[in-house]
């Protein structure tokens, strides 16, 4: 079955130092997501994307984050200047439409550890 | 806004014995869907059940049900015949049915299969 991968599994990076974490969403798939979960909290939205753009972002989603789907298969999420609070498990999903009873498929998530 | 509430932190069954997981949503919707994803210790988030609000007849998959009652808000699992590979951290998720695609959770439950 199809899966979403995501790259790598665990990053460590100094604080202010910027990263980038990488998805590979479901092939046919058309609306991709990012979600984070700090350690011992509720998994969180942070923000979705369609056809070039984001469609829906959180109030987490500030200016230090951004998203991008550089080519046809890579969904990557970019945190410019990280801090101490952005240590959390980073989840990528998608999605084959944006309709609502599609179900989301997430990867295995990215640890991000900022020392 | 809408929040999901699990509980249970942690909760613990039997080999072959029958579970009920919990979850209550606050919501002043009509139209969502519900969603139980389980988050094995590989860490991807897989999708065990959905439920849409507007049906009234509870969803099936194998040995997983759930028990969705509207009026009360509330959307159980029930994991029968529970097997070892059960073992694992328990997501309600609520999605609203109107232009939102993100998914809100709830802080899970972490199942242990007792052999």
């Amino acid at each position: 079955e199809p899966e979403v991968t995501q790259t790598p599994s665990h990053q460590v990076t100094q604080m202010g130092q910027e990263v980038i974490l990488r998805c590979v969403p479901i092939s046919n798939h058309l609306y991709f997501y990012w979600y984070r979960q700090i350690l011992g909290q509720k998994v969180e939205f942070l923000v979705s994307f369609y056809n070039n753009e984001i469609s829906e972002k959180s109030e987490i989603f500030d200016d230090q984050f951004s998203v991008e789907r550089p080519d046809g298969s890579n969904f990557t999420l970019k945190i410019r200047s990280t801090k101490l609070e952005d240590s959390a498990m980073y989840f990528c999903a998608s999605s084959l439409t944006g309709r609502t009873n599609q179900p989301q498929h997430f990867g295995d998530g990215t640890r991000l550890s900022i020392l | 806004a809408q929040t999901v509430t699990q509980s249970q932190p942690e909760m613990s069954v039997q080999e072959a014995e029958t579970v009920t997981l919990s979850c209550t949503y606050d919501t002043s919707e009509s139209d969502y869907y519900l969603f139980w994803y389980k988050q094995p210790p590989s860490r991807q988030m897989i999708l065990v059940i959905r439920q849409e609000a507007y049906k009234q007849q509870n969803a099936t998959e194998n040995r997983f049900s759930v028990n969705f009652q509207k009026a009360a808000k509330s959307f159980s699992l029930k994991i029968s015949d529970s097997q070892l590979g059960d073992a694992a951290m328990y997501f309600c998720a609520y999605r609203s049915g109107g232009a939102t695609n993100k998914l809100i959770f709830g802080t899970g439950t972490l199942l242990a299969v007792q052999p």
